[in-house]
């Protein structure tokens, strides 16, 4: 079946550190990949997408590169902000297009300290 | 305007009640989505219509029952409301065709007390 698994959380960095939130994924077929967000009493985000094999998603300083060598989608961001501390989830969707569900990791939460 | 919109934002209620959700997109897409994320925060779908249609009924007790009147309203009632029925739920849409994920309401805190 489709999975995505992501590393354990809390994870907390101090303000201007670099940021790696891994993901990996379990999917038969070529999935879509997303990064969404969940700031504090809100719903989610998408904040990053990418459809296929080597695509690079970015958004907000945000990046991640879809790698099926490695069924990957890990989420970078060079200098994280205090702003950035949010729940992060990773996604799938089975395939690009049509009514499919979307498949999310467990969350990582993300912790800016001043 | 806001593209997802979902009432009420916070519902109390006690065991045994009957209670409803109710969800708006006006992006013109084609489906929605109702998730529930619990209290570690995983998501999980629910159901799924698409143009009014049931497509997606994941394994979700008989006291929830969704309801969709036209493609922009997906509603969710629940009966006979139980403690562990307390979560955040989310309503979602998107447009089947173009696959660029979905827009998420802001979601509706249910506690059973």
């Amino acid at each position: 079946g489709n999975s995505v698994t992501q590393m354990e959380g809390p994870v907390t960095l101090s303000e201007e550190a670099f940021l790696t939130i891994n993901c990996t994924y379990t999917a038969t077929g070529y999935p879509s990949l997303f990064w969404y967000v969940q700031y504090p009493g809100e719903g989610l985000q998408l904040l990053l997408k990418a459809t296929k094999a080597d695509d690079k998603g970015s958004n907000k300083g945000f990046e991640a590169t879809y790698r099926k060598e490695t069924t990957s989608f890990h989420l970078e961001k060079g200098s994280v902000q205090v702003s950035d501390s949010a729940v992060y989830f990773c996604a799938l969707s089975p395939s690009p297009q049509g009514a499919q569900k979307l498949v999310f990791g467990q969350g990582t939460r993300l912790t800016i300290n001043p | 305007d806001t593209a997802v919109s979902q009432t009420p934002k916070y519902l109390v209620t006690q065991m045994g009640n009957d209670k409803s959700i109710k969800c708006e997109q006006n992006l013109g897409h084609d489906t929605m989505y109702w998730y529930k994320q619990d209290s570690k925060k995983f998501l999980k779908i629910m159901f799924s219509y698409n143009n009014k249609e049931l497509i997606i009924n994941e394994t979700v007790p008989n006291r929830f029952s969704p309801k969709s009147p036209d493609k922009a309203h997906l509603n969710l009632h629940i009966n006979s409301l139980e403690l562990g029925d307390s979560a955040v739920y989310f309503c979602a849409s998107s447009q089947a065709s173009r696959g660029y994920g979905y827009t998420f309401g802001s979601g509706t805190r249910l506690t059973v007390v």
